[in-house]
C-alpha cells in the first residue's frame, strides 16, 4: 500500500516550458488535491477534485490546469512555466467531506 | 475567507519536556474539523492529530493532545515528553469549507538533548 505517490520528485524547467506533475493514490479515496508550498508559507490549494469527473479551483489556480484521469489519478499541468511557479508541489487525497488529507512526498520544481 | 494564525514562528524545547504550539483561526463554518500536521526535513506532510469541532472532548494521540476552545477559535497542540524526532515544522489546518484545508504559516519546533 503505497498511499499517495507523485512523480517526478525534482524538476527544473526553463521559462515557457510545459510539464505535467503526476499523482496517484491507492487508498480508494474520492477526493484529491494539489497544493503549492512556498518558503515561509503554509500550503495553498491550487485545484481539487471532490470526486471522479469533477474539478474545482482553489486559492491559487492561475497558470495551472488539472485532470482527474480516473479515481486513482489526478495530474497538474503547467502550460507555460514562469519563475513565480518555483515551489514545492504536494498532492493529497481524502475520503472527502471534511476528512483528513493524506499527502504525497512532494515535487520540488524550479523554473529558471 | 478563512484565516489561520500561528503566532510562534519558532519554539524550542528540551527532550522529555512539554511544549505547546498555538493556533487561532477564523471561520464562518459551523461544522468543521481541525488538524495538526508535522513536516520534518524530509518535507513529507504527516497527520499528527484531528479534532471534530462538534466534540467538546479534546483529542489525544499518544504524546500529542490538543486544547480546543471553540468559542475563542483556538486550537493549540501540546507535545509531552518531547523527543528528538519531534523536531519539525508544525502546521495547523482547519477545514475551510467543504473539501478544503486552510494552512497556517507553521511553527518550527527545535528539540535539544
Amino acid at each position: 500500500n503505497a498511499g499517495v505517490t507523485q512523480t517526478p520528485k525534482f524538476q527544473v524547467l526553463k521559462t515557457g516550458q510545459s510539464m505535467t506533475l503526476q499523482c496517484a493514490q491507492d487508498m480508494n479515496h474520492n477526493s484529491m488535491y494539489w497544493y503549492r508550498q512556498d518558503p515561509g508559507m503554509g500550503l495553498r490549494l491550487i485545484y481539487y477534485s471532490a470526486s471522479e469527473g469533477t474539478t474545482d479551483k482553489g486559492e491559487v489556480p492561475n497558470g495551472y490546469n488539472v485532470s482527474r484521469l480516473n479515481k486513482r489519478e489526478f495530474s497538474l499541468r503547467l502550460e507555460s512555466a514562469a519563475p513565480s511557479q518555483t515551489s514545492v508541489y504536494f498532492c493529497a487525497s481524502s475520503l472527502g467531506g471534511r476528512r483528513e488529507q493524506y499527502f504525497g512526498p512532494g515535487t520540488r520544481l524550479t523554473v529558471t | 475567507a478563512q484565516t489561520v494564525t500561528q503566532s510562534q514562528p519558532e519554539m524550542s524545547v528540551q527532550e522529555a519536556e512539554t511544549v505547546t504550539l498555538s493556533c487561532t483561526y477564523d471561520t464562518s463554518e459551523s461544522d468543521y474539523y481541525l488538524f495538526w500536521y508535522k513536516q520534518p526535513p524530509s518535507r513529507q506532510m504527516i497527520l499528527v492529530i484531528r479534532q471534530e469541532a462538534y466534540k467538546q472532548q479534546n483529542a489525544t494521540e499518544n504524546r500529542f493532545s490538543v486544547n480546543f476552545q471553540k468559542a475563542a477559535k483556538s486550537f493549540s497542540l501540546k507535545i509531552s515528553d518531547s523527543q528528538l524526532g519531534d523536531a519539525a515544522m508544525y502546521f495547523c489546518a482547519p477545514s475551510g469549507g467543504f473539501q478544503k484545508l486552510v494552512f497556517g504559516t507553521g511553527t518550527r519546533l527545535l528539540v535539544s538533548p
